[in-house]
């Protein structure tokens, strides 16, 4: 069984649209995470959420909103995609208290 | 100033050598450090996590951390090409107990057969 999925895989779309990524992990832990990596491979941590709770909030356009239905989903919601949304999302999680974290594969966004 | 600041390499070695990846960050009252590994079109997983100063080995890694010079370093012993990737170091940095692990830019690893 996969620990940390999310889907899809690959997202291509056209600027402008909405579109969602979707995660699950079955590793019982309380805290997921979003992360954006760039094409310079430089790995940005986007939300945090603990037991359904946004703890961490970063500098992320308002474009950008998470939703937790419980502590083993995480989804993310982008409007309006621009260009620069562009690069690989990853799902996070990890133990409450341990920062150890593991991560989904990954959903490549090309934004044309 | 980055807050994680890692060579991004690429680091080409010879099979069977060591390799020695490095890694500063800012914040001083970090308590948390960590590497992970990433392959090519892969998710980052983790490969060693270190607290305290000194020396923690498993396997063929060795993470090293120094925490006065603000500085963490892993060495891959008798490196193989299996080992070719992306490695990340990551920090948690004294986020009032929230965990904000954050990452450096990480530094290419090339083993060379």
């Amino acid at each position: 069984d996969t620990a940390v999925s999310q889907t899809p895989k690959y997202l291509v779309t056209q600027m402008g649209n909405d579109k969602s990524i979707k995660c699950e992990q079955n590793l019982g832990h309380d805290t997921m995470y979003w992360y954006k990596q760039d094409s310079k491979k430089f790995l940005k941590i986007m939300f945090s959420y603990n037991n359904k709770e946004l703890i961490i909030n970063e500098t992320v356009p308002n474009r950008f909103s998470p939703k937790s239905p419980d502590k083993a989903h995480l989804n993310l919601h982008i409007n309006s995609l621009e260009l620069g949304d562009s690069a690989v999302y990853f799902c996070a999680s990890s133990r409450g208290g341990d920062e150890k974290l593991f991560f989904g594969s990954g959903t490549q966004l090309s934004v044309l | 100033q980055k807050e994680v600041e890692q060579n991004s390499g690429p680091l080409s070695v010879p099979e069977g050598a060591i390799a020695s990846l490095n890694c500063t960050y800012s914040d001083r009252g970090s308590q948390s450090f960590f590497w992970y590994r990433q392959y090519s079109g892969k998710s980052p997983e983790l490969i060693m996590s270190i607290y305290s100063n000194g020396d923690k080995e498993d396997g063929r890694f060795t993470a090293q951390l120094n925490k006065a010079s603000q500085y963490v370093s892993l060495l891959i012993r008798d490196s193989q090409p299996s080992d070719s990737a992306t490695y990340l170091c990551a920090v948690n940095p004294d986020s009032g107990g929230y965990q904000k692990v954050t990452f450096g830019t990480g530094t290419k690893l090339q083993v060379i057969p």
